[in-house]
């Protein structure tokens, strides 16, 4: 079936810095979605990608829908300590499979205060 | 607080036992999603109801069965458990049919212990 592969797999960095992640597949997708899942928690919803090329950005964060379809980042800018968590990509593909959202392994991000 | 809500939160079992993880959806969502959570595994997708039917099936072992009732709240049956089922399992739900044109609203989780 199909598999995200998302990198890295976990981070640390200094508060202030810039973050970025990525999620490649073998297949191609027609929406992609971010989601951050915080310490006890589920998983909320960042941004959702729904065309090739698309570029959104929602506050401190920005993410883009690869041209191959096959891939998606999510650049976090000017981290704070509350962006500690871990950073899910997911894919849809209608008709797959599976018939639902694919998830990566997610990136856990820790900030050094 | 994402108005979906999973009991129990924490539950210790032995193997070959037998559990039933409950959801209660957010108000007015028609779908529910059930998915799995293990350490190093990311979030396996279980299965999806809408509106009492089962609309889409995952990984989800023959052992492991699942229904939404006319209230819209879903249970999660999970038998014979084995050493290996043991994780985090999450109900999501959304008020459209499909996971990609409206957000998944996700529980706290389930945390299922099997000893």
């Amino acid at each position: 079936g199909q598999q995200l592969n998302q990198s890295p797999q976990s981070m640390f960095i200094q508060e202030g810095e810039d973050v970025s992640m990525n999620c490649t597949s073998s297949s191609i997708f027609n929406t992609w979605l971010w989601y951050k899942q915080d310490p006890g928690e589920g998983p909320v919803l960042l941004i959702a990608l729904y065309k090739a090329g698309e570029l959104t950005s929602n506050g401190r964060l920005t993410a883009q829908f690869g041209i191959t379809r096959k891939d998606s980042f999510l650049n976090i800018s000017a981290s704070i300590p509350s962006d500690v968590g871990i950073y899910f990509c997911a894919g849809f593909l209608y008709g797959g499979s599976q018939g639902n959202l694919i998830f990566g392994k997610g990136t856990k991000l820790s900030v050094k205060p | 607080d994402s108005g979906v809500t999973q009991t129990p939160k924490h539950l210790i079992t032995a193997t070959g036992q037998r559990v039933t993880l409950r959801c209660s959806p957010r108000s007015g969502d028609l779908s529910v999603y059930w998915y799995q959570q293990s350490l190093d595994q990311g979030l396996q997708f279980l299965i999806q109801y809408y509106n009492g039917e089962e609309r889409a099936k995952g990984n989800i072992l023959e052992r492991f069965s699942a229904q939404q009732f006319p209230d819209l709240h879903s249970e999660l049956n999970l038998s014979s458990l084995e050493l290996g089922d043991s994780a985090l399992y999450f109900c999501a739900s959304s008020v459209v049919l499909s996971p990609d044109t409206g957000e998944l609203f996700f529980g706290e989780g389930s945390r299922l212990t099997v000893l």
